[in-house]
């Protein structure tokens, strides 16, 4: 499968700034996705990532908060724009095997973000 | 649309029990099932998965099978460690989609 690996592993922010992640696989793939897990939760699909197009944002979840990038089929960004301590979660970023739909999703080990 | 529903934890066992971790399923059509973990500190690691009823996926002594008729995944060991101390997440993913629903996760302590 493939190897996800994501930058920063965590950061501690201050409250109006904003951060960008990065996620970079060591293959081309499809279908990348952006997930937020808050403190003891489960994980909530932010939004696709689709190469050449803007994101797809799932309900609740606006580009104006969550700008990402998606500039070829191995690379994407997530940045988390004038944070409050309420985005204090870890950020993950997953791609799909290839094969069509329903397939696994692998995951990267997560962005842990604290805002202050 | 889609649903899953896992049992809640925390759970707590002793070394060596058996382990069963429930998981149904609400969604149309056929959906691919997945169990995946993350330990303390980790992302999500794919545990085994099945894509059609009956089908049993198995990974480092993990089970679950696919039951169509009680639309259940409920994962299982045989003989838990320490070092299985995790949360276990249940997913499933509908037909024809892309996109993952996840359950709410269940926290597994396993103590010496």
């Amino acid at each position: 499968s493939a190897v996800i690996s994501q930058k920063p592993s965590r950061d501690i922010c201050q409250r109006g700034t904003s951060l960008t992640i990065q996620c970079q696989v060591d293959s081309q793939v499809t279908m990348m996705f952006w997930y937020r897990q808050q403190p003891g939760q489960s994980l909530t699909l932010i939004a696709t990532a689709n190469q050449g197009s803007e994101a797809t944002y799932e309900s609740g979840f606006v580009i104006d908060k969550f700008p990402i990038s998606r500039p070829n089929l191995t690379f994407s960004t997530l940045t988390v724009s004038n944070m409050s301590p309420e985005d204090s979660s870890i950020y993950l970023c997953s791609v799909s095997e290839e094969g069509g739909s329903g397939q696994p999703q692998h995951f990267g080990d997560g962005t842990r973000l604290s805002i202050l | 649309g889609n649903s899953v529903t896992q049992m809640e934890g925390p759970v707590t066992l002793s070394e060596e029990a058996f382990l069963t971790i429930n998981c149904t399923y609400t969604a149309t059509g056929y959906p691919s099932l997945f169990w995946y973990v993350q330990y303390p500190g980790e992302g999500l690691q794919l545990l085994l998965k099945a894509t059609k009823a009956d089908d049993k996926g198995s990974n480092k002594g993990f089970e679950a099978t696919y039951r169509k008729e009680t639309t259940s995944f409920h994962l299982e060991k045989g003989s838990v460690q320490v070092s299985d101390s995790a949360v276990y997440f249940c997913a499933l993913s509908g037909a024809g989609s892309y996109q993952l629903t996840f359950g709410k996760g269940t926290k597994l302590s396993v103590i010496p």
